[in-house]
């Protein structure tokens, strides 16, 4: 599979865009994008995912360049319900290995 | 509330316990895995079932047992661990096996003395 760099914190300011950035630089042509949060203490929630076009849904927006090797991830309106460790996973689909990295944690001020 | 159950969510055991997480999903789902979530460290993939049958054993010390009697109930028993297996154990199931959303349980606490 191939493997993901992001940036171990960011903080967003209440009710602006929190853009989440995903390096993936090595992925092949048929592994998708997803998308995972973890608020503290609960279990790993899924948000999005993506192959090559961009996708959104009532949760977040995911952009992927067009190289694929690299995508963002886009939570509109930030609420303090939104800080949580937030990873990017790329894996084929049918590929029952998700492999979770470190992740980006997510600090959203009042 | 993701439609996955666990119980205990908390549990300290001895390192001569045997002692039995459980997992149940109400979904409908034909996958189930096992999780492991350490302080400080990614989620570590333990097992995969599809329709109760063990598709993936990562390489788990067999002081892990896991048991899937039926597609919607998942076990991970528990014998002689170590303090080291302190962790976040999660579960989580999926439609098929590497479906693209896995829905996750609040996870059980294990702290080994």
């Amino acid at each position: 599979d191939a493997k993901t760099t992001q940036p171990p914190s960011m903080d967003c300011a209440e009710g602006r865009a929190a853009n989440l950035p995903c390096n993936h630089s090595t992925i092949s042509g048929n592994e998708y994008v997803y998308w995972y949060r973890q608020i503290h203490s609960q279990g790993p929630q899924y948000i999005i995912h993506g192959l090559k076009n961009n996708e959104t849904n009532e949760m977040a927006s995911l952009i992927i360049t067009e190289d694929r090797k690299s995508s963002t991830l886009i939570l509109p309106h930030a609420t303090l319900r939104d800080t949580a460790v937030y990873y990017c996973i790329v894996g084929n689909f049918g590929n029952e290995k998700l492999t979770f990295g470190t992740g980006t944690r997510l600090t959203i001020i009042p | 509330e993701t439609g996955v159950t666990q119980t205990p969510r908390h549990l300290v055991m001895g390192m001569t316990n045997k002692k039995s997480l459980k997992c149940e999903q109400h979904l409908g789902h034909n996958a189930m895995y096992w999780y492991k979530q350490s302080a400080k460290k990614p989620l570590e993939l333990m097992f995969v079932y599809s329709l109760e049958e063990r598709v993936e054993n990562n390489s788990v010390p067999s002081r892990f047992s896991p048991e899937c009697p039926n597609s919607s109930h998942l076990f991970l028993h528990l014998h002689t661990l170590q303090p080291e297996d302190s962790a976040l154990y999660l579960c989580a199931s999926s439609q098929e096996v590497g479906g693209r959303e896995q829905f996750f349980g609040p996870g059980t606490r294990l702290t080994v003395l």
